[in-house]
């Protein structure tokens, strides 16, 4: 099993750039995040998925947009890329919340926008 | 607001016991996770709690007490490999996982 797969592993952006991380989980979850981990930090949620077709802000949700158009896919969008992005991105999984809100995650996507 | 504490960083030594504490203030309670994360590398699930008392788990525990919004993990046997961060993360009332910084754990031989 794959599990969660995410790419590119490594982007530097130029300011104003735009990009989007690609996450792609094959566990058949139904429950997709995105967060940002910076040095010293906890991790920030940007925007969740329940399902397919439904997404939310979470807690840093600016400058970012996501679409889920598919159980398996779960890409995020930066948009005019600021230094302020810079940071570790990890794309997660889970079957639900609760008991079985164990996260699966991908092996991170390190940003750096100059 | 939501807050969750753990130390910056901890020393042990390769063989010893090792407790990793975390405290929390939560808008609700509906479980406690224990993640280890190798540096440059994704976060994996450890441990759950959500009553209170001890979950053993071969050379790692979690402990929960509600009550005091307190939990701690504990390592035993120290492995080289045990060197790692510790993220301490509760599911509040809107089933929102609040992470905290995580505890930077070095093993010395």
């Amino acid at each position: 099993n794959a599990g969660v797969t995410q790419t590119p592993k490594f982007r530097i952006l130029k300011i104003g750039q735009s990009m989007t991380l690609q996450c792609t989980q094959d566990m058949n979850h139904n429950y997709m995040y995105w967060y940002r981990q910076d040095p010293g930090m906890g991790l920030k949620l940007i925007y969740y998925s329940v399902g397919a077709g439904i997404t939310d802000k979470g807690e840093v949700p600016n400058g970012y947009n996501v679409s889920r158009s598919t159980t398996e896919d779960f890409p995020l969008r930066l948009e005019l890329a600021a230094p302020s992005q810079t940071s570790v991105y990890f794309c997660a999984s889970s079957p639900g919340t609760g008991y079985t809100g164990e996260l699966f995650f991908g092996e991170g996507s390190r940003l750096t926008v100059l | 607001g939501q807050n969750i504490d753990q130390p910056t960083e901890m020393t042990a030594t390769e063989g010893a016991i090792v407790q990793i504490n975390c405290t929390y203030q939560t808008s609700g309670f509906n479980g406690l996770f224990w993640y280890q994360q190798h540096a440059g590398e994704a976060p994996t699930f450890l441990s759950y709690n959500v009553l209170d008392g001890l979950e053993e788990k071969g050379r790692f525990s979690s402990f929960l007490s509600r009550s005091k919004g307190y939990s701690y993990l504990l390592l035993k046997e120290l492995q080289m490999k045990d060197s790692a961060s510790y993220l301490c993360a509760v599911l509040d009332s809107n089933y929102q996982l609040i992470w905290g910084a995580g505890t930077k754990l070095i093993i010395k031989p």
